[in-house]
């Protein structure tokens, strides 16, 4: 039973244009969500993260958004570069879980030039 | 500063043999994790250390051994290969001891090692 899900396995999109990548959660007792990139054969690599307590975290080009009631995550890229294409992993931390963190499945984001 | 790295990058293995994927950080971190990735799925925990000198098990441990050789080094026994383990395997430190209970720390990942099992 997947409690992270990515239901998008890939997405395109132009270049300068807004790639959104989501991703729902069953447990409402996930507390800190993270957004990695994984390029090919390379380990994926931190992106940016946002705490239960927020609903908006920026960084540059990237944003994150967290509805609670939802249990739902948004990443957005603007303007989307084709060095974003990748795979894009989103995990949530369940505090009270043995192992703690959850990911999920990936979309593949391709940003056409 | 090479971060995580991990040998081999490519193994094939048949069914039954033996092999150890070995891994290394140069971060001075203290937590060190296995996961595996599989088609469909997100990455799963194999196995983690919480700090030097211990180790647990994650969500899929079966089949799998791990040693703490150090600070720097984790690795990842394969006893009895079975086609059930051909995965990408990733290794990663996170700076924190703890392990996944250290709250809001990130983990850094090698670049994975391609196992198949035949």
């Amino acid at each position: 039973d997947q409690q992270v899900k990515q239901n998008s396995p890939s997405l395109s999109v132009q270049e300068g244009r807004i790639s959104i990548l989501n991703c729902d959660y069953t447990n409402s007792m996930f507390d800190y969500f993270l957004w990695y990139k994984k390029y090919p054969a390379e380990g994926p690599t931190f992106l940016i993260s946002i705490s239960s307590i927020k609903d908006k975290n920026e960084d540059g080009r990237f944003t994150v958004f967290l509805n609670k009631s939802a249990k739902h995550l948004s990443l957005h890229i603007v303007p989307s570069q084709p060095g974003d294409s990748a795979v894009y992993f989103c995990a949530a931390k369940n505090p009270s879980g043995t192992y703690k963190y959850i990911f999920g499945t990936g979309t593949r984001l391709k940003v056409l030039a | 500063n090479a971060g995580v790295t991990q040998t081999p990058k490519f193994q094939v293995l048949k069914t039954g043999q033996s092999m150890t994927l070995q891994c290394a950080q140069d971060m001075n971190h203290n937590s060190m994790y296995w996961y595996r990735q599989d088609p469909g799925m997100g990455l799963r925990l194999i196995y983690y250390s919480a700090s030097e000198g211990t180790t647990d098990k994650g969500e899929v441990p079966n089949g799998y051994n791990v040693s703490r050789l150090n600070k720097r080094e984790f690795s990842l026994r394969l006893e009895s290969a079975a086609p059930s383990q051909t995965s990408v395997y990733f290794c990663a430190s996170s700076k924190l001891a703890g392990g996944p209970i250290a709250s809001t720390d990130t983990q850094y990942f090698g670049p994975g090692t391609r196992l198949t099992v035949l």
